[in-house]
């Protein structure tokens, strides 16, 4: 039981460039959640999902798209870099709310937009 | 937009020692609160939570307490070890959107 996984773990880009992120959880959990987080700053949420092949925007949606194809897998996509997207890109995941709202976090993904 | 916040950016405790790290909230729909612990390089790690039915909860050497009538969360983190200093970011949950929104983090240093 690995829990939550993010790949890759760093990343460099340059303005412009396109990139995904993958998040994977192994814990049969509903609801799937993307945050950044910069340096000084808590947690902001991105966009989210409560279900295979539903998403919803969050807190700070603009510049990235995400997918849920697969209830085990939340991607994160990220069209025309820009270097205010430089960030910790963190993944959550939870059982289904009401009843089980903690949400658990991967490590992370650190990237640097040039 | 409202937001979760923090009173204290820093906190500096001596090993042995009691700790308590305050968060405000002004999110009235919220009805779950949880605290998280994140260490450096790291993704934040579940502590404790509590439903805005209680106003304590108490965990191994934590406690949480709430109160809803001045939208305050607190931690309290009993004989307080070198292995809790990180940074301690509370969060509620609005009972509508089902989404956490998170303070800005306290960071917990812990002197020997």
């Amino acid at each position: 039981n690995a829990g939550v996984t993010q790949t890759p773990k760093f990343r460099v880009l340059k303005t412009g460039q396109s990139m995904t992120l993958l998040c994977a959880q192994d814990m049969n959990h509903e609801y799937m959640y993307w945050y950044r987080q910069d340096p000084g700053m808590g947690l902001r949420l991105i966009h989210y999902s409560v279900g295979e092949g539903t998403t919803a925007k969050g807190e700070v949606p603009d510049g990235y798209n995400v997918s849920r194809l697969k209830k085990q897998n939340f991607l994160l996509g990220l069209e025309s870099a820009a270097p205010s997207q430089t960030s910790v890109y963190f993944c959550a995941s939870t059982p289904r709310p009401p009843r089980q709202e903690t949400q658990y976090f991967g490590p992370g993904t650190r990237l640097l937009v040039l | 937009g409202e937001s979760v916040g923090l009173h204290l950016p820093t906190l500096s405790v001596q090993e042995g020692d009691n700790s308590i790290i305050n968060c405000a909230y002004s999110n009235s729909a919220s009805d779950y609160f949880i605290w998280y612990k994140q260490e450096s390089g790291k993704g934040p790690q579940f502590i404790i939570d509590i439903r805005s039915n209680m106003d304590k909860r108490q965990g191994q050497r934590v406690t949480v307490l709430l109160n809803k009538t001045v939208k305050h969360l607190s931690l309290q983190i009993a004989a307080t070890q070198p292995g809790d200093s990180a940074v301690y970011f509370c969060a509620d949950m609005d009972r509508g959107r089902r989404a956490l929104t998170f303070g800005s983090g306290t960071r917990l240093q812990v002197q020997p």
